[in-house]
C-alpha cells in the first residue's frame, strides 16, 4: 500500500539554525499537510497546501515557517531560525481529494530536537 | 474555541475483551469526525470517517458511532487483540478547508 515517507526520522539541530523537514506524499495525492505533536500533547495542525499555494495555516505557522513543493514529489517544511519550543514530532500528511470523506494519510514523522 | 475531549485518558483491558472509548467535541462548523489509531513512534492511521448524517460506521472489529445532536462519538473495539495496544485519537474536521482538530487520545493497553 502506498505510504507517505518522511526524512529524516530524527533531526538534532542547534537553536537558531535552519532546518528542513522532507516528505514524499502518496503519488496521486493533491492535498498536503503538516502537523506537529509536542511530547505528551495533542497533534496540532500547522498548514495545508494545494496547487502550490498555502490553503490554510494555523497561528503556530508564523514567519519562521515556510512550505514548498520543489518538484513533483517532495513537500518540505522549513523552520528558518529554530527555537527550543520547536522541539516536537512533525507529521506530514496527504489526501487524494479535498472531500469530507477522504482520509488524510500520515507519515511516521520526524522527531526534531532543538539543543 | 474548537475543542475535542476524550475519555478515559488511559485504559487497560484483557485480551479478548471489548471496550468503548468516548469523544465529545465543540467544533464549528462541523465537517466530519474521524477516529485514528496511533502506534508508539508511528503516524496516525485512519480507522473511520463519519459525516454529519452517519450514525455508525464499522471497520472490522472497530465500530464508531456519532450523535451530532449531542456532539458525542464513541469507538467500540470488540474481541481485543494485543496489537490493539495504541493511542486512539478522535479527530474532528472543521469547515471548508477540512482542518483536523485532534483530541488528546485514549491510551489503550491490551494485556494477555
Amino acid at each position: 500500500e502506498p505510504e507517505v515517507t518522511q526524512t529524516p526520522s530524527h533531526q538534532v539541530t542547534q537553536m537558531g539554525q535552519e532546518v528542513i523537514l522532507r516528505c514524499v506524499p502518496i503519488s496521486n495525492h493533491l492535498y498536503f499537510y503538516w502537523y506537529r505533536q509536542i511530547l505528551g500533547q495533542k497533534v496540532e495542525f500547522l498548514v495545508s497546501f494545494y496547487n502550490n499555494e498555502i490553503s490554510e495555516k494555523s497561528e503556530i505557522f508564523d514567519d519562521q515557517f515556510s512550505v514548498e513543493r520543489p518538484d513533483g514529489s517532495n513537500f518540505t517544511l522549513k523552520i528558518r531560525s529554530t527555537k527550543l519550543e520547536d522541539s516536537a514530532m512533525y507529521f506530514c500528511a496527504s489526501s487524494v481529494l479535498f472531500l469530507s470523506n477522504q482520509p488524510q494519510h500520515f507519515g511516521d514523522g520526524t522527531r526534531l530536537s532543538i539543543l | 474555541k474548537n475543542q475535542v475531549e476524550q475519555s478515559p485518558q488511559s485504559l487497560i483491558i484483557l485480551e479478548g475483551k471489548n471496550c468503548t472509548l468516548q469523544c465529545n467535541y465543540t467544533v464549528s462548523p462541523f465537517s466530519n469526525l474521524r477516529w485514528y489509531k496511533q502506534d508508539t513512534g508511528r503516524g496516525p492511521v485512519s480507522l473511520t470517517i463519519m459525516t454529519f448524517s452517519e450514525n455508525t460506521k464499522s471497520n472490522g472489529r472497530y465500530t464508531a458511532t456519532l450523535d451530532a445532536d449531542t456532539k458525542q462519538s464513541s469507538l467500540h473495539i470488540t474481541a481485543s487483540q494485543l496489537s490493539d495496544s495504541a493511542s486512539y485519537i478522535c479527530v474532528v474536521s472543521a469547515g471548508a478547508t477540512n482542518k483536523l482538530i485532534f483530541g488528546t487520545g485514549t491510551l489503550l493497553a491490551v494485556q494477555p
